[in-house]
């Protein structure tokens, strides 16, 4: 059972256009949602997260937009650049005893145009 | 500040065989969790360990088994190896505390097994 899912796959952007990579989840105990960059060869790095009480975290060219009814959240990356190509994955987690426990999507290869 | 380190880098075993892969976690962390991420997947969670215990297990066999140090670094080990066992496996680090979910989880670059 994939408990969070990811779209697109792939996605291609033009340098200085907006990426956006959605998830969606099933469990409602998840209360902590965040976004990883993967460089190939490299482990997961964290790029942004965001809890459930609010609707959006922006940080520099990163937001992230999440509403909690449709339990749905996405990453929007501005201004892309040819450096952020890399696979992005989306997170989740829940607390007391699934805490610190990621359940991921499946990953988006995003590459980005010069 | 070092961050999560992992060894080795990368590694061929054969089939049947035993491995044990190490991680060291980010300082001042003290609970650390195993991930397995096959080609073009996302990371699934193999087990966590915290005070030297095995606190959760996702859903992976018991060949797959694992320790931590007082000094909270960890080992896994896999027996029985399999084909299907080739990975990148990735260790990550997190600080156990009285806050809410979502302590900050940092991975480490990962162990590249190949199984032959």
């Amino acid at each position: 059972q994939q408990q969070v899912k990811q779209s697109p796959q792939s996605l291609i952007v033009q340098k200085g256009g907006i990426s956006i990579i959605n998830c969606a989840y099933e469990n409602t105990a998840f209360d902590y949602f965040p976004w990883y960059q993967q460089f190939p060869g490299k482990g997961p790095a964290l790029l942004i997260a965001i809890r459930p009480d609010v609707s959006e975290k922006k940080e520099g060219r990163f937001t992230i937009s999440f509403n909690k009814s449709a339990k749905q959240f996405s990453l929007h990356i501005m201004d892309s650049q040819p450096g952020d190509s890399a696979t992005y994955f989306c997170a989740a987690s829940g607390s007391g005893g699934s805490n610190y426990k990621l359940t991921f999507g499946k990953g988006t290869l995003l590459t980005v145009n010069p | 500040d070092a961050g999560v380190t992992q060894s080795p880098t990368h590694l061929i075993k054969t089939r049947g065989q035993q491995v044990t892969l190490r991680c060291s976690p980010k300082s001042g962390h003290d609970t650390v969790s195993w991930y397995q991420q096959a080609l073009g997947q996302g990371p699934q969670f193999i087990f966590q360990y915290y005070e030297e215990e095995e606190r959760q297990r996702g859903n992976f066999p018991d060949r797959f088994s694992g320790h931590q140090f007082p000094n909270y670094s960890s080992e896994l080990n896999v027996n029985a190896l399999l084909l299907g066992d080739s990975a990148l496996y990735l260790c990550a680090s997190s600080l156990v505390g009285r806050r809410r979910s979502g302590n900050t989880i940092y991975f480490g670059e990962g162990s590249w097994l190949t199984v032959v």
